[in-house]
């Protein structure tokens, strides 16, 4: 099976940069993808990475280290519109997306 | 919009009920994802469907049940239901049956009472 480990909660100030890291345990690893989820809203991609670095895109940026079983996701200049809860999820060959518990994000003034 | 199609958007029903929940995947995709999303958890996953078939099942329980019909469409079906199954569910939706992008609906929120 899979586990993922997140923060519960990060606090950041507008305009700041924040970093939400994600530990996982896989039998098979095929990638660690994130997640933005609003309040009430639904779950939308952010990024996936299957090698080991950094893939950017635009304010966010995701890195991964599978020797250490780690990523984390980065967002810079950060903005009100950015507090949601953040999710890592990973697969192995035979199962669909496992979901960390999420990392809930606070931008504050 | 992002073109996975969820209804209800909210249910509530009873103790000892049967509901079903219904989606719509986004134009193209073969592959269907049912999640579930509770207060203290993350989106656990519940089963997958592929062209119509079951590829993959998660941590769901034998009250719950699911199929894929031909026109792709989804149907959760949750039965005997218990306060512990109010829940937020999601359907989401890939062109692939290995991908890691999934495109989720806006969810079904099932309120047990």
């Amino acid at each position: 099976g899979q586990s993922l480990e997140q923060p519960s909660e990060v606090t950041a100030v507008e305009g700041a940069i924040v970093q939400i890291n994600c530990t996982y345990q896989t039998s098979g690893f095929y990638g660690l993808s994130w997640y933005q989820q609003h309040d009430g809203g639904a779950p939308t991609f952010l990024s996936y990475n299957a090698l080991d670095g950094l893939e950017e895109t635009g304010r966010f940026s995701s890195f991964l280290s599978r020797s250490d079983s780690y990523g984390y996701l980065l967002l810079q200049e950060l903005q009100m519109k950015d507090s949601a809860s953040y999710f890592c999820a990973v697969r192995d060959e035979d199962t669909p997306l496992v979901f960390g518990k999420g990392t809930r994000l606070s931008v504050i003034a | 919009d992002s073109g996975v199609t969820q209804t209800p958007k909210h249910l509530i029903t009873a103790t000892g009920q049967r509901v079903t929940l219904r989606c719509s995947p986004r134009s193209g995709d073969l592959s269907v994802y049912w999640y579930q999303q509770s207060l203290d958890q993350g989106l656990q996953f519940l089963i997958q469907y592929y062209n119509g078939e079951e590829r993959a099942k998660g941590n769901i329980l034998e009250r719950f049940s699911a199929q894929q019909f031909p026109d792709l469409h989804s149907e959760l079906n949750l039965s005997s239901l218990e306060l512990g199954d109010s829940a937020l569910y999601f359907c989401a939706s890939s062109s692939a049956p290995d991908s890691y992008g999934y495109t989720f609906g806006s969810g079904t929120r099932l309120t047990v009472v």
